[in-house]
């Protein structure tokens, strides 16, 4: 599959716990981006990377979440000391070029229950 | 944050019909997009159309932009079952053009 892989599916973990995600892009995307769905919303933006480079935060990305993408290939998504707010699904898409150029490719997201 | 909204928020329909489903935004776009999501999975491209087109065709998909209005329209025709999901329009904006801006989606029901 040469598709957006992300890992896991699906986490529950204890409020305070911190959780980790990891996003598998398509190999010759440069772009790579986290979205946030909560339950009958639309995807919230919450970063995204240029190869390496981390080039955009929005404010729902508190100090207690941080994205990495070292290589310019797989990025992770950490949330510490997770809230009951933070329920959500987490979505990555990648992209190759800016959104001016084309489509965003979404992986199945990582749906993490916090309780 | 949310660029704009879909409406309706929901629509059930039966197989065959058209479905079509409009989208409000808020600022200066570049292009706008459609996407397609199925219950608890990801979201899968549509279609794109840019802020100089009026009219996109795709198989059984219409869009229109109406960029004086700052509105889209995504139109299904002959509707099936399989295409129950939620819609959703994303901008992406003339400024940074970094990412896209999703509105918050049309539920379509399409029942046999």
């Amino acid at each position: 599959d040469t598709g957006v892989s992300q890992d896991p599916r699906h986490k529950i973990t204890k409020r305070g716990q911190n959780v980790t995600f990891r996003c598998d892009p398509i190999s010759e995307h440069n772009r790579l981006y986290w979205y946030r769905q909560t339950l009958g919303q639309g995807p919230e933006f919450l970063t995204y990377f240029q190869n390496e480079a981390q080039l955009e935060k929005s404010r729902l990305l508190s100090d207690r979440f941080s994205a990495e993408r070292p290589k310019g290939s797989f990025s992770t998504l950490e949330i510490q000391r997770t809230e009951q707010g933070d329920s959500a699904m987490y979505l990555c898409a990648s992209s190759l070029g800016g959104v001016n150029t084309g489509e965003l490719f979404f992986g199945e997201g990582s749906r993490l229950t916090v309780l | 944050s949310q660029q704009g909204e879909e409406d309706p928020q929901a629509l059930s329909i039966q197989e065959g019909e058209n479905a079509t489903m409009n989208c409000s935004y808020k600022t200066s776009i570049n292009n706008l997009q459609w996407y397609r999501q199925n219950s608890g999975r990801g979201l899968v491209h549509l279609i794109l159309i840019r802020s100089n087109e009026r009219e996109k065709h795709s198989g059984r998909l219409r869009v229109t932009l109406d960029t004086s209005k700052k509105s889209s329209s995504l139109l299904i025709t002959a509707s099936r079952a399989a295409d129950t999901a939620s819609y959703f329009c994303a901008t992406g904006d003339t400024g940074t053009a970094s990412k896209l801006t999703f509105g918050t989606g049309t539920r379509l029901q399409v029942t046999l």
